[in-house]
């Protein structure tokens, strides 16, 4: 079953604006990634936020996590025509004897136009 | 680095035949890899967790003996969809990881499309 919930479904924005995406969890995890697809593609690995962290940057990314709230949201800055793609929150959690499995959120998908 | 492959990349069966995806770890030896099923815009849904040498675990609701997953080495899983129906038509996406690693890497999926 799925654990986010992120919001928007979908978001529609010009070149050089900022694009923000929510993602919403419902139990306590052991970190917090996103992960980008485009269209018909396996994902990408964007960034990873464990637990005890708030905010984390990479380029042009930008996430933080609010593990009160359990909730995090993903920060696109200066976007670009190829940033256009479904964008997803996963959570790792942690089961007993070390096994970890991701749950993904419903996904954001994320238009930029020229 | 952390390169994953699958094969094929696309199937087209006929419904009631068998088909086999595989998936590997180019770079790297994946003590555990997984196996998600996406329909159309929609997220991704885990189905289930194979470690190297043992069994998998299934998700609730997924079916061991109509999607089975071998994981015979540290560089290879692979499902097999038996007696495929058109309702197992989807995107298939593997991941693997690192013993101990926290990220996944995920394979480029293989879409399969049931007559």
């Amino acid at each position: 079953s799925q654990q986010g919930e992120e919001d928007p479904q979908a978001l529609s924005i010009q070149e050089g604006e900022n694009a923000t995406m929510n993602c919403s969890y419902k139990t306590s995890i052991n970190n917090l990634q996103w992960y980008r697809q485009n269209s018909g593609r396996g994902l990408v690995h964007l960034i990873l936020i464990r637990s005890n962290e708030r905010e984390k940057h990479s380029g042009r990314l930008r996430v933080t996590l609010d593990t009160s709230k359990k909730s995090s949201s993903l920060l696109i800055t200066a976007s670009r025509a190829a940033d256009t793609a479904s964008y997803f929150c996963a959570t790792a959690l942690m089961f007993s004897g070390g096994y970890n499995k991701l749950i993904f959120g419903a996904g954001t998908r994320l238009a930029v136009h020229p | 680095g952390a390169v994953v492959s699958q094969h094929p990349s696309r199937v087209i069966c006929k419904s009631g035949t068998s088909v086999k995806i595989e998936c590997r770890s180019l770079d790297f030896q994946a003590t555990t890899m997984f196996w998600y099923r996406q329909f159309p815009k929609q997220s991704l849904m885990l189905m289930a967790t194979s470690n190297e040498g043992s069994k998998a675990t299934y998700e609730q609701g997924v079916e061991k003996d109509k999607f089975l997953i071998n994981h015979a080495s540290l560089t290879l899983s692979t499902l097999t969809v038996t007696s495929a129906h058109p309702e197992d038509s989807s995107f298939y996406i593997c991941s693997a990881r690192e013993w101990g690693g926290e990220t996944q890497y995920f394979g480029p999926g293989t879409r399969l499309l049931v007559l």
